[in-house]
């Protein structure tokens, strides 16, 4: 299993709302990472999970949370977004920070 | 801090023609250095990956090579095809995470 899955592909979600995006993969990798990547512009960096620890936050609001409840888990808890923060939200995992990174195939988040 | 510049922005080529895809970095300390492919919309779908002790890497009509003393990769495709059209990204990873290039958009005429 070479794949990291995400759901939902697709979530539309007012500003007042509480939701979460899910990432998991299945390759044994002891890192993931959350992307943010707006249209036309390459992926940006938000969060580095290593060995189920926050490792790196690229100094990313509050309003986004993100969780790692295993080492096959990622999740990332939004609340009280903007409609700026609408965006496609990538994960990826690799077997150790900074190796060669396999992505799932994104969230695509509407804020309205 | 690591820069990746990739260039040409945009790309369009007739059908059959070969290719090269610039990309290059600014801090040679790297672990590897990787391209991907993205379609409109969708998630990046990694091509080819270089480790920092490699030089060039290949898969079918792709070739990557990389020159870490002068900070450059290139990205050569052969005999390109329409499907081929795509976003192409370069990615190098170090110090715990990967930095992308802003990607180069190839279009490729039947």
């Amino acid at each position: 299993d070479t794949e990291v899955t995400q759901t939902p592909k697709h979530l539309v979600m007012g500003m007042t709302n509480k939701k979460s995006l899910k990432c998991e993969q299945h390759m044994g990798h002891r890192a993931m990472y959350w992307y943010k990547q707006k249209a036309k512009k390459p992926p940006e960096l938000m969060f580095v999970y290593s060995y189920e620890k926050l490792s790196i936050n690229e100094s990313v609001p509050s309003r986004f949370s993100p969780e790692c409840p295993n080492s096959s888990l990622l999740n990332l808890h939004l609340h009280a977004l903007q409609p700026e923060d609408s965006a496609l939200y990538l994960c990826a995992s690799s077997q150790a920070p900074g190796r060669a990174a396999f992505f799932g195939q994104g969230t695509r988040l509407t804020v309205v | 801090k690591q820069e990746v510049t990739q260039i040409p922005a945009a790309l369009s080529v007739p059908e059959g023609e070969n290719l090269v895809l610039n990309c290059s970095f600014t801090d040679s300390a790297i672990y590897n250095l990787q391209w991907f492919r993205q379609d409109p919309g969708k998630g990046l779908t990694s091509l080819l990956l270089i480790q920092s002790s490699q030089r060039e890497q290949t898969s079918g009509r792709l070739n990557a090579s990389l020159d870490k003393s002068s900070g450059r990769s290139t990205l050569y495709i052969a005999a390109s095809q329409p499907g081929d059209s795509a976003t192409y990204l370069c990615a190098v990873g170090a110090a715990g995470k990967s930095t992308f290039g802003d990607g180069t958009t190839l279009t490729v005429k039947p």
